[in-house]
């Protein structure tokens, strides 16, 4: 089974403090995601990686920036941190022979 | 107008009884059409992967295009506990891009 793991279920920080999300996945896929999913709104997508070291912005990059250095791994940084960016963040993999995207967990942000 | 508009409910209905779940959508791009199970603090799994027009069964599962309409569906039949969850559209222009859309979702709660 494919697995995406998300280290950070549950954080708090600070208004202006630095927050990384990390994800891994076992499935050597190329494309990785991050979303981040707000009541009424749905997953909107804030960056996309379809190989190590590239990135494309999604529909709402500002105020995120990523890291992929591995394969397997796939980061969310938020430089400095506020509070409209309190939500769930989740991050998939998508299967390259059927499109299917694969979720991690969700790790659920709150900044105060 | 959103991309994609779903019925947020929440819907309650009683175990046995057959769930109707929609999407509209704007894009007549879109090509592929997804639906994805979410149950509470958990990521989006996916339930059902249709291409263009028609219907697909799978089990007590059935998902149903109209892209004519603009309109998918998604059936369940005789309806359990355990399928309470979010139940998420999402659908793409191409198996290979990254354009994936979300809905909103629809909250679904099965009463024993």
């Amino acid at each position: 089974d494919v697995k995406v793991t998300q280290s950070s279920r549950y954080l708090v920080k600070r208004t202006g403090e630095k927050v990384f999300l990390e994800c891994v996945q076992d499935m050597d896929h190329e494309n990785m995601f991050w979303y981040r999913q707000d009541p009424g709104l749905g997953l909107r997508l804030i960056y996309f990686s379809y190989d190590v070291k590239m990135k494309e912005k999604g529909d709402i990059p500002e105020g995120y920036s990523v890291s992929r250095e591995k394969k397997e791994r796939f980061s969310l940084i938020l430089e400095s941190a506020s509070t409209n960016q309190t939500s769930m963040y989740l991050c998939a993999s998508k299967n390259p022979d059927t499109g299917e995207l694969f979720f991690g967990e969700g790790s659920r942000l709150t900044v105060l | 107008q959103k991309e994609v508009e779903q019925d947020p409910g929440p819907l309650s209905v009683p175990e046995g009884a057959i769930v109707s779940l929609n999407c509209t959508y704007s894009n007549s791009a879109f090509q592929y059409f997804m639906w994805y199970r979410q149950y509470s603090r958990k990521g989006p799994e996916l339930l059902m992967y249709t291409y263009s027009s028609g219907n697909k069964e799978d089990g007590r599962f059935t998902a149903q295009v109209d892209k004519s309409s603009k309109y998918i569906s998604l059936f369940i039949r005789d309806s359990q506990p355990s399928d309470s969850a979010t139940y998420l559209c999402a659908m793409s222009e191409g198996n290979y891009g990254q354009n994936f859309v979300f809905g909103p979702g629809t909250r679904l709660s099965v009463l024993p």
